[in-house]
């Protein structure tokens, strides 16, 4: 049950493109499409932006897309603007219901 | 209105017990689950539940030492903590399971509390 390896921090400018990478194994991201992603703003709870490693909940901007290959899935953010600089978390599914495992969470810069 | 509001954070010593609930309000027919996060730290998947309250699955760290319940009937949860450690301190989230569709689940988490804090500390 070891968290899913997530970059520390990623920036980038208003415009720009940042990819957040996250590194499981088989047992986990490799092994399932049961890929989510959440945003944190400081204080705040944590809210889904992606979910069955692409899909995106209504409401959620198209700028957000998620993809996996093998064992690393990716959030990728376009055209970041000044909100998106947040925490960013993904998370596994490790198994039908017994177990999810959270990554280690990216800090979002927008420079 | 779909909402989840925790309540019974607190202080408590190691080795002490705390139960936290979960008014949940939109949440029969759904697994839902603990998360926590400690200080300055990032989330961690604690426990779920399933519907009916009759499947339960705890990370490694809390088993044997906390409970998840459900009472469909009064809209709540509640996670039983006992033998409280050091590092059970954390903000306490409960969470719903979303579906795409019926009896298909989101396997992702939709609707959030905001979260109760649990410090363990003498």
């Amino acid at each position: 049950q070891s968290a899913l390896t997530q970059p520390r921090s990623v920036s980038g400018s208003p415009g720009q493109s940042v990819t957040i990478s996250c590194t499981g194994t088989s047992s986990d991201v490799g092994g399932y499409n049961y890929v989510s992603w959440y945003q944190q703003h400081p204080g705040k709870a944590p809210k889904l932006i992606i979910y069955y490693v692409s899909a995106r909940p209504s409401g959620v901007p198209d700028r957000f897309s998620g993809s996996k290959s093998g064992n690393t899935a990716s959030l990728t953010i376009s055209g970041l603007q000044a909100e998106d600089e947040a925490d960013y978390y993904c998370c596994s599914n490790a198994g039908s219901h017994t177990l999810y495992v959270f990554g280690t969470g990216t800090k979002v810069t927008v420079l | 209105e779909v909402q989840l509001v925790e309540s019974g954070g607190g202080l408590v010593q190691p080795g002490g017990s705390l139960r936290l609930s979960c008014a949940a309000s939109g949440f029969s027919g759904h697994w839902m689950v603990w998360v926590r996060q400690a200080p300055g730290k990032g989330l961690e998947w604690v426990a779920n539940i399933n519907p009916d309250g009759s499947q339960k699955y705890f990370v490694d760290s809390v088993r044997g030492r906390f409970t998840f319940s459900r009472d469909n009937a009064n809209n709540s949860l509640y996670l039983q903590m006992n033998n409280l450690r050091s590092e059970d301190t954390a903000v306490y989230y409960c969470a719903r399971e979303g579906r795409a569709a019926p009896g298909v689940a989101l396997k992702a988490y939709d609707i959030w509390g905001q979260g109760t804090l649990v410090t363990v500390s003498s």
